[in-house]
């Protein structure tokens, strides 16, 4: 069975720049959520995504989004980047259960 | 407040020897507890987890965590170490249903000296 993907795997960016980042959780698997793990700041939850629409969010501000597809792959998106969203940003998807499966992360570079 | 603590950021444990990472919780309702591992620049891996039952629970790669209520705590134990444990391992707390915002410890930092 195929784990949670992510991509890219790697992502510099500019400070104000958009970055877009994807996940495909794992089959059957209909919640999907991200979390950024910064330098000292440790993993911290951002979104939670069921069922194509946004659940619940953490303390970050609006500028971090994303969506859900039909097909329950799901995108971040970091607008008006700035140097401290550099991190490594994890997804994770869940069934029913509250197990969260995470993905191998995207490193985003802020220059 | 909802918090999980691990108080020890680094530790090193020679090859062979047992293993015992802290973890202390604060969580309001029925914690629903995890374990994960990390290696360098990879994502987390479920080690284990405790919803309900036998407070002691085993996980993958040898190891196993108990649940002392008494204590909020849940370490995990391994009772011989192998070089490729070294990784960074992290505790986690849930509420027990899908969209729960796991809240994670900060880390431990295990090194295998040979």
């Amino acid at each position: 069975e195929a784990g949670v993907t992510q991509s890219p795997t790697h992502l510099i960016k500019t400070r104000g720049q958009q970055a877009t980042l994807r996940c495909s959780p794992i089959s059957g698997h209909t919640s999907v959520y991200w979390y950024q793990q910064a330098l000292g700041l440790g993993l911290q939850f951002l979104l939670w995504y069921d069922e194509g629409e946004e659940r619940n969010r953490g303390n970050f501000p609006p500028r971090f989004s994303g969506r859900q597809f039909p097909n329950y792959s799901s995108e971040l998106n970091v607008n008006a980047l700035e140097l401290e969203d550099s991190a490594l940003y994890l997804c994770a998807s869940s069934s029913q259960t509250d197990t969260q499966y995470f993905g191998p992360g995207t490193r985003l570079t802020v220059l | 407040a909802q918090s999980v603590t691990q108080p020890d950021i680094h530790i090193t444990v020679s090859e062979g020897a047992s293993l015992e990472l802290r973890c202390n919780y604060s969580y309001g309702a029925t914690p629903y507890l995890f374990w994960y591992v990390q290696s360098p620049g990879q994502g987390l891996q479920l080690l284990l987890k405790y919803f309900s039952g036998d407070t002691l629970v085993q996980g993958i790669k040898g190891f196993e965590a108990e649940f002392k209520r008494s204590q909020s705590s849940f370490n995990l134990r391994k009772p011989s170490v192998h070089w490729s444990d070294a990784a960074e391992y992290f505790c986690a707390v849930g509420a027990g249903q899908a969209g729960t915002a796991l809240i994670f410890g900060k880390g431990t930092t295990l090194s295998v000296s040979s």
